[in-house]
């Protein structure tokens, strides 16, 4: 089955650290480029990160710069947020997709629920 | 940045009728390469997005020919021909030709 599964969504003190891991199966994960994508409760789609294939190439919204980091593992077919210095604002559902624009196969997980507050 | 711009951001329907949704982004979309890169989500309640529209008007596998897209430069639109009640939800707009960051529209609810 085509799929991503994310987790390791938590409630947490600001100032404090969490890991997401999104999996995937039932696709070549290494030949595309991967992003995490938070919503806010009630709140639209706010593009966090991205990802090349093999990992050199890393972009972040201005938000999280210098506060996440994102990478990948080809191998075991993973994807991680790291996220450092955790604040209210970043509060969210946290989403692992593919994004992809220009072709006919996109993907989204299922998301992970991330809570910032003491 | 891209900024994208829907509206209107709350779409009230009749199941049965057309309904339409505008997108607008700041600069034009079209790329060097001949692409236009603006996608359309689909979001139902209480699940995660999926993409409905890539290049403006190609349909993903799977989504029924009721949804259509069309547009050019700054200005596009989805269309739903007939509006099934598996409808409901929202729907967001995304640039892909100018990032990072990679831009989506604010919303539109549909709902009956």
């Amino acid at each position: 089955e085509v799929q991503l599964v994310e987790s390791g969504g938590d409630l947490v003190q600001p100032g404090g650290s969490l890991r997401l891991s999104c999996a995937a199966s039932g696709f070549t994960f290494s030949s595309l480029w991967m992003h995490w994508v938070r919503q806010a409760p009630g709140k639209g789609l706010v593009w966090v990160s991205h990802i090349n294939t093999d990992g050199s190439i890393t972009n972040y919204a201005d938000s999280v710069k210098g506060r996440f980091t994102i990478s990948r593992d080809n191998a075991k077919n993973m994807l991680y947020l790291q996220m450092n210095s955790l604040r209210a604002e970043d509060t969210a559902v946290y989403y692992c997709a593919s994004l992809v624009t220009r072709g006919p196969f996109d993907i989204w997980g299922q998301g992970t629920m991330v809570t910032v507050s003491s | 940045d891209i900024v994208m711009t829907q509206s209107p951001l709350s779409l009230p329907v009749t199941l049965g009728q057309p309904a339409s949704i505008s997108c607008r982004s700041s600069q034009s979309l079209a790329y060097s390469d001949g692409n236009t890169y603006l996608s359309w989500y689909q979001q139902r309640p209480g699940q995660s997005p999926r993409r409905l529209i890539y290049k403006v008007s190609n349909r993903d596998s799977g989504v029924p020919d009721r949804f259509s897209g069309s547009g050019s430069g700054t200005d596009f639109t989805l269309k739903i021909s007939r509006v099934e009640a598996e409808d409901v939800g929202i729907y967001y707009c995304m640039q892909g030709k100018q990032w990072p960051p990679w831009t989506f529209g604010q919303g539109t609810k549909v709902e009956i």
